[in-house]
């Protein structure tokens, strides 16, 4: 059974900092990676989708990488903002969805501190 | 453009009481998901639905029944509730099934007592 984990749990830094959040999985058979973010009482937002076949995604201040082979993508925030407090939770995909879903993470909490 | 609207936002129960969520999207998406989200468990498959008329258990299914009547609604049935499905319900579309990326509601809030 596909396991995700997300290190840190939790994340506090000062304003302007880079940051990198970490992300992985136990069976690299995966179709696609899902970056969400979610804030307090809310639903998530999709951040980027990275394809199996692909190495990265930008959008913004965000990269995400993902390596494959090993099991491991991380979410690269550059010069942070305190807008950018939120959890954020990485989810893969063994089909692209349909009935087998995507198996998310518990995801990182991040504070960026004014 | 409202995307993927869940009702109720939040909702009582007692043991045993029944209801209904209801998740409705306007952007013409055929897959529909429900999720359930529990501290330390992370979200959660309960059911999928690929297209009117079809449904499929997810990981979770045990004590729930769906209903996908037409393209943009997809509701979530708690027969009989039990404290255990004390949880955040969250619904999702995406375009077809295997394009990846996921559009979530803004979840509907439940408590069993």
């Amino acid at each position: 059974k596909q396991e995700v984990t997300q290190i840190p749990a939790a994340l506090s830094v000062p304003e302007g900092e880079n940051l990198v959040l970490n992300c992985s999985f136990t069976d690299s058979a995966i179709y696609n990676l899902q970056w969400f973010r979610q804030d307090p009482g809310k639903g998530l937002t999709s951040l980027l989708l990275i394809q199996s076949s692909q190495r990265e995604q930008t959008s913004g201040r965000l990269n995400a990488s993902l390596d494959k082979s090993s099991g491991r993508s991380t979410l690269y925030i550059a010069a942070s903002q305190p807008g950018d407090s939120a959890t954020y939770l990485c989810a893969v995909s063994r089909s692209g969805g349909g009935a087998d879903g995507l198996t998310f993470g518990k995801g990182t909490h991040l504070i960026i501190q004014p | 453009n409202a995307g993927v609207t869940q009702t109720p936002k939040f909702q009582v129960l007692k043991t045993g009481q029944s209801m209904t969520l209801q998740c409705a999207q306007d952007m013409n998406h055929n897959s529909m998901y429900w999720y359930r989200q529990d501290p330390g468990m992370g979200l959660r498959l309960i059911y999928y639905s690929a297209s009117e008329g079809t449904t499929d258990k997810g990981e979770v299914p045990n004590g729930y029944n769906v209903s996908r009547l037409n393209k943009r609604e997809f509701s979530l049935r708690l027969e009989s509730a039990a404290p255990s499905q004390t949880s955040v319900y969250f619904c999702a579309t995406q375009r077809v099934a295997n394009t990846g990326e996921l559009f979530f509601g803004e979840g509907s809030r439940l408590t069993v007592l």
